[in-house]
């Protein structure tokens, strides 16, 4: 079993609905959480990041850290055709050093 | 500020050839981590760096991978003698170690190998 949990999808929304991404993961010394967002033949860039557990929202985006079910979610409201994108989570139980990443899930927003 | 810059871009290599991939940190990052991301295995971490000295390497597939970090704006990953299985993107990435563990990747180096 991995260490962390992605649904690969595809999942196709139209525009303007909410997209809902989670991951599971099994190691409970994880308690720093990212998302991050890879377009096509880009090298993926941080979107989220969330110490310990609860909400953050950044415009468009919540991210959610459940540490007692040991999973995380990230929403995109209002979702654009530009959103479409893989998205992966990554997370780690130290400030520093190596991430540990899903497998990503391939967003597609179609207009 | 300039992100994580990766050299070549793109490379296509015949089977046991030498292959050395080039990766400049952002300026004032001490960790450095080189990456490889394949559709069947998703983004693997391969070694890492903190102040110029491997951490961990635990991820490098075999002896023909080997990573130096001569200094602390510079970095390369060799494969040697490169096999068509190394076919993959290999992103080489940065981070400033009292950032809580936000990392920043380079556009990736897509190496193939026939």
């Amino acid at each position: 079993q991995k260490e962390v949990e992605q649904d690969p999808g595809p999942l196709s929304v139209p525009e303007g609905a909410i997209v809902s991404l989670n991951c599971t993961y099994s190691n409970s010394a994880f308690q720093y959480f990212m998302w991050y967002r890879q377009y096509s033949r880009k090298g993926p860039e941080l979107l989220m990041y969330t110490y310990s557990s609860g909400n953050k929202e950044d415009g468009r985006f919540t991210a959610q850290v459940d540490k007692s079910s040991k999973y995380i979610s990230l929403f995109i409201r209002d979702s654009q055709p530009s959103d479409s994108a893989t998205y992966l989570c990554a997370m780690s139980a130290y400030s520093w050093g190596k991430l540990q990443f899903g497998a990503g899930t391939q967003v597609v927003v179609t207009p | 500020d300039a992100g994580v810059i990766q050299s070549p871009r793109h490379e296509v290599t015949e089977m046991g050839q030498e292959v050395t991939l080039r990766c400049k940190p952002i300026s004032g990052h001490n960790s450095l981590f080189w990456y490889r991301q394949t559709m069947m295995r998703g983004l693997e971490l391969l070694i890492y760096f903190n102040n110029n000295v491997p951490i961990d390497d635990s991820g490098m597939p075999e002896d023909r991978f080997s990573a130096k970090m001569p200094n602390a704006s510079f970095s390369t990953l060799k494969i040697q003698p490169s096999e068509p299985r190394d076919s993959a993107v290999y992103f080489c990435a940065s981070s400033q170690e009292r950032s809580g563990n936000t990392i920043y990747f380079g556009e990736g180096s897509w190496l193939t190998v026939v």
